[in-house]
């Protein structure tokens, strides 16, 4: 199995600019998560979707924030417009719903710079 | 929500035992525990998890008291490979409740 699978790898863009983050889960997980990780923050969740649709996005930051899943292989989380703030790693995770408890499947994680 | 206590840092040499508590005191019935390995640059990675008792696999163990309310993630032998940031974190199915925490940052020196 591939893993999680995250683009773009790394991004440097400016302050304004619309940022669009990908993610394609684990085939066969029914569950995915957007994470970010700062080094003041730590790692937060941002949102999650449970067969596509979205669950909990308590964690979104403000409305700038938005993440889509339109089919069970794909996600995108848009930062529009993006702040330097919002300068982070961002992680999407996968997972599939089993009685066994929780284990959640980390990509390599986007590195987002906003100058 | 059953939040998580655990030291912030720890320092070991290679080939000796590392054994990392976390404190769980409001764990819910329906959890479980869950350790992930970070190394720097890399998404979190599952390590081992576990209900009550012991769970023992390639990588580590883990101990859980009769009453739930702390863990303790055992390394055996651990070398400089094993240093990362480890994460406990407490849950049950509903992920809204899963919460990564500051993690301990584990060192191994030569």
């Amino acid at each position: 199995d591939a893993g999680v699978i995250q683009s773009p790898r790394h991004e440097v863009t400016e302050m304004g600019q619309e940022v669009t983050l990908r993610c394609k889960p684990i085939s066969g997980h029914d569950y995915l998560f957007w994470y970010r990780q700062t080094m003041m923050r730590g790692l937060e969740l941002l949102i999650y979707f449970n067969n596509n649709v979205p669950i909990d996005d308590s964690g979104m930051p403000e409305d700038r924030f938005s993440a889509k899943m339109p089919n069970a292989s794909f996600s995108t989380l848009k930062i529009q417009p993006s702040e330097p703030r919002d300068s982070a790693v961002y992680f999407c995770a996968s997972s599939s719903d089993t009685r066994s408890g929780n284990t959640i499947y980390f990509g390599e994680g986007s590195w987002l710079t906003v100058v | 929500l059953a939040k998580t206590t655990q030291p912030i840092s720890m320092d070991s040499y290679e080939g000796q035992e590392v054994n990392i508590t976390c404190s769980h005191n409001n764990i819910a019935t329906n959890d479980y525990i869950t350790w992930y390995q970070q190394f720097p640059s890399q998404g979190p990675r599952f390590i081992i998890q576990g209900y009550k008792t012991k769970v023992t696999n390639e990588v580590a163990s883990l101990f859980i008291p009769a009453d739930r309310k702390s863990s303790t993630l055992s390394l055996p032998r651990v070398s400089l490979s094993d240093t990362a940031v480890y994460y406990c974190l407490v849950g049950d199915k509903r992920y809204s409740t899963l919460t990564f925490g500051k993690g301990t940052m584990l060192l191994v020196s030569p």
